[in-house]
C-alpha cells in the first residue's frame, strides 16, 4: 500500500542533542512537508520541498534543518538550537501538478528529557 | 494575510445529534479548502475538499461541507454523529499558485453516549 511512513513513533532526546526524524513516502509525490503540532496551535509549517535537492523555510524553521536527496525521503533534524522541541511532528506529501490535498504520516512525538 | 479561524475549540454533542463545525477563512481569491480529522496520537486524514464547482461537497464518513463565498466560510456538517466521530477536526486553506497550506487551530469533538 502506498503511504507515508514516519519513524520512530516516539523519540526522546536529551537537552543539547541533535535528533533526526525520518519521513519516507512511496506515493511518488514531488512535494513534501514538515509540520509541528502543539496543543491549541494547529499545524505550523517548518520546512517544505517541492523537488529533490530544493527546500524552503516555513514559518518556524529556526532550530531545524532538512535535506531532500531522494524523492522518497525528507528527514528533519531537530538541532540543539531549537529551544522548545517537545512536540508532535507530522510529515506530509502531495503531487505538484494541479490542485491536490496533502497526505499525512502518522507522526512522531518528540520529548526532551 | 491568509488565515483560517475555527472559533470553537471544543464541541460536545450527544450521539445521534447533528453536528456543525465552523470554519472561516481570509484569502484574496477563491481558495482551495479542506477538512481533516485527527484521532489522538495519529496523523491527519482528509474528510473532504473543495476546489471549484458545486459549493456543497460530500466527504467520507457521512460528512459534508458547504462553501459560502459571501461569508468566507466552509462549515463541516454531519446529520447524525457516531461515538467514533470523537476526534479533532482541522480546516485548512491551500493557497493557489503555492504549495503551502494554512491550518486552523482545530476543534475537538466530544461525543456523549
Amino acid at each position: 500500500d502506498g503511504g507515508i511512513t514516519q519513524s520512530p513513533k516516539y523519540l526522546f532526546r536529551k537537552e543539547g542533542q541533535n535528533v533526526t526524524l525520518s519521513c519516507e513516502q512511496n506515493l511518488n509525490h514531488d512535494a513534501m512537508y514538515w509540520y509541528r503540532q502543539d496543543p491549541g496551535q494547529g499545524l505550523r509549517l517548518i520546512y517544505y520541498s517541492q523537488i529533490v535537492n530544493d527546500f524552503q523555510k516555513g514559518d518556524i524553521a529556526e532550530g531545524y534543518s532538512v535535506s531532500r536527496e531522494k524523492k522518497e525521503s525528507f528527514p528533519l533534524t531537530v538541532t540543539s538550537a531549537q529551544k522548545n522541541p517537545t512536540a508532535f511532528y507530522l510529515c506530509a506529501s502531495r503531487v505538484t501538478a494541479g490542485v491536490t490535498e496533502a497526505f499525512f504520516g502518522q507522526g512522531t512525538r518528540l520529548t526532551v528529557v | 494575510a491568509q488565515s483560517v479561524t475555527q472559533p470553537d475549540i471544543h464541541i460536545t454533542v450527544s450521539e445521534g445529534a447533528s453536528l456543525e463545525l465552523r470554519c472561516n477563512y481570509s484569502y484574496g481569491a477563491t481558495p482551495y479548502l479542506f477538512w481533516y480529522v485527527q484521532s489522538p496520537g495519529q496523523g491527519l486524514q482528509l474528510l473532504l475538499k473543495y476546489f471549484s464547482g458545486d459549493t456543497l461537497v460530500q466527504g467520507i464518513k457521512g460528512f459534508e461541507a458547504e462553501f459560502k463565498r459571501s461569508q468566507s466560510s466552509f462549515n463541516l456538517r454531519k446529520p447524525s454523529v457516531h461515538w467514533s466521530d470523537a476526534a479533532e477536526y482541522f480546516c485548512a486553506v491551500g493557497a493557489r499558485g503555492t504549495y503551502k497550506y494554512i491550518f486552523g487551530t482545530g476543534t475537538r469533538l466530544k461525543v456523549l453516549a
